[in-house]
């Protein structure tokens, strides 16, 4: 069990420039999570996938987000044309689904517009 | 939707005092997890539990679901204790899937040698 992993770490972009970024999630978990962190914030729920389908997306996730899950193991997570607002750190979770639904965190990454 | 409280925001201890963070939550809960979140960003799990009591070291948590509220206990605090705990909630959906934690805006704890 190697944990959550997220790629990349950090992410420096211009506005207007579209990122995306990967995680991976525990290998038997089903269930995986985007969160975002702003400085001084709890996260903020974006999306969650249950293997392949996207179940649940918060409002927050506006029309430039777009998030995929291939074949029910990683994740990628879009941002096009990027705005300064979209500065943040970008977590991934997963778990697996059942009785007692820990959710584990990867290590995030950091996106800085400029 | 659910609202979740901690307090208090800021906690400055020295090594070696014990300390209590709360969390209060404004609706039932499916879920409730603490985290710490380290210096570099990164969630590490505490305890999964949306009812009773948990320990786990120099750490124990209780939520008292029927009131709507959690305790996090660290004992014989130490430095790397320092960093930001969350609470974090989920609640059952409309739908009936389970699924986004919803999460306070944490304690910081500062903990000097």
């Amino acid at each position: 069990d190697t944990g959550v992993s997220q790629n990349p770490r950090h992410k420096i972009t211009k506005r207007g420039q579209n990122v995306t970024f990967r995680c991976d999630p525990i290998s038997e978990h089903n269930r995986l999570y985007w969160y975002r962190q702003t400085l001084g914030q709890g996260p903020e729920f974006l999306t969650y996938f249950q293997n392949e389908a996207q179940l649940e997306k918060s409002r927050l996730l506006s029309d430039r987000f777009s998030a995929e899950r291939p074949k029910g193991s990683f994740s990628t997570l879009e941002i096009q044309r990027t705005e300064q607002g979209d500065s943040a750190m970008y977590l991934c979770a997963s778990s697996l689904m059942g009785s007692q639904e820990t959710q584990y965190f990867g290590p995030g990454t950091r996106l800085l517009v400029l | 939707g659910i609202q979740v409280e901690q307090s208090p925001p800021d906690l400055i201890l020295q090594e070696g005092a014990n300390s209590t963070l709360r969390c209060n939550f404004s609706d039932s809960v499916n879920n409730l997890q603490w985290f710490h979140q380290n210096p570099w960003g990164q969630l590490i799990n505490l305890f999964y539990i949306p009812s009773g009591t948990k320990q786990n070291g120099r750490l124990s948590a209780t939520t008292v679901a029927t009131e709507r509220y959690s305790l996090l206990y660290i004992s014989s605090s130490q430095t790397t204790d320092s960093g930001v705990y969350f609470c974090a909630v989920e609640t059952m959906n409309y739908g009936g899937s389970q699924g986004n934690l919803i999460f306070g805006k944490g304690t910081k704890l500062s903990v000097k040698p």
